[in-house]
């Protein structure tokens, strides 16, 4: 079982609606989530951080963590053909030396 | 945001040469920095943990005498990829954590090795 895990994608959604990204986690002793995003050839960019379990809110962007569940979510409303990305979701156990894990991306498609 | 920068931010060399590569916080104190390499289409892939004052500590599967990692000062780090191969050839990026848990990502060195 991999430590975070991701559906490949590619996701598709039309420009406008609301686009979901998943990701669950196998440590539960992680204690700080990641989203990023990476457009091709460039290197990742930190979009939301969230640490506590319910829902934190930043723009169009909406991270969901469930920690019993070991799940972490990210919404994108009112998708834009530039949201068209691969969506990297990271895991930490906290502060420390620690690197993040990370999932192995989604990559999400915005149709115009 | 903090600000990461990487340098160069391409390379193109000759089989069995050595190249290194920056990477600075530029607006933070950076205790440890990550080193990654992504193949194209692929995942990001630890290479090692940089930390300030100490050696860098390497994944399983990757040379410590081939990469060599230097974390001299809390705002550089650099990764020297000596006799550098063809096979080589990747996207080298670097990451700095702030004094939270968030990393941030330079831009990347794509090196290719002829």
């Amino acid at each position: 079982q991999k430590e975070v895990e991701q559906n490949s994608g590619p996701l598709s959604v039309p420009e406008g609606a609301i686009a979901s990204l998943n990701c669950t986690y196998s440590d539960r002793g992680s204690q700080s989530f990641f989203w990023y995003r990476q457009y091709s050839g460039k290197s990742p960019e930190l979009i939301m951080s969230i640490y506590s379990n319910g829902d934190k809110e930043d723009g169009r962007f909406t991270a969901q963590l469930n920690k019993a569940s070991q799940y972490v979510s990210l919404l994108i409303r009112d998708s834009q053909p530039s949201d068209s990305a691969t969506y990297l979701c990271a895991v930490s156990k906290g502060a420390g030396r620690r690197a993040l894990t990370f999932g192995s991306g989604t990559r999400l498609q915005v149709q115009p | 945001g903090a600000v990461v920068s990487q340098h160069p931010s391409r390379v193109i060399c000759k089989s069995g040469t050595s190249v290194k590569i920056e990477c600075r916080s530029l607006d933070f104190q950076a205790t440890t920095m990550f080193w990654y390499r992504q193949f194209p289409k692929k995942s990001l892939m630890l290479m090692a943990t940089s930390n300030e004052g100490s050696k860098a500590t390497y994944e399983q599967g990757v040379e410590k005498d081939k990469f060599l990692i230097n974390h001299a000062s809390l705002t550089l780090s650099t990764l020297t990829v000596t006799s550098a191969h063809p096979e080589d050839s990747s996207f080298y990026i670097c990451s700095a954590r702030d004094l939270g848990d968030t990393q941030y990502f330079g831009p990347g060195t794509r090196l290719t090795v002829l």
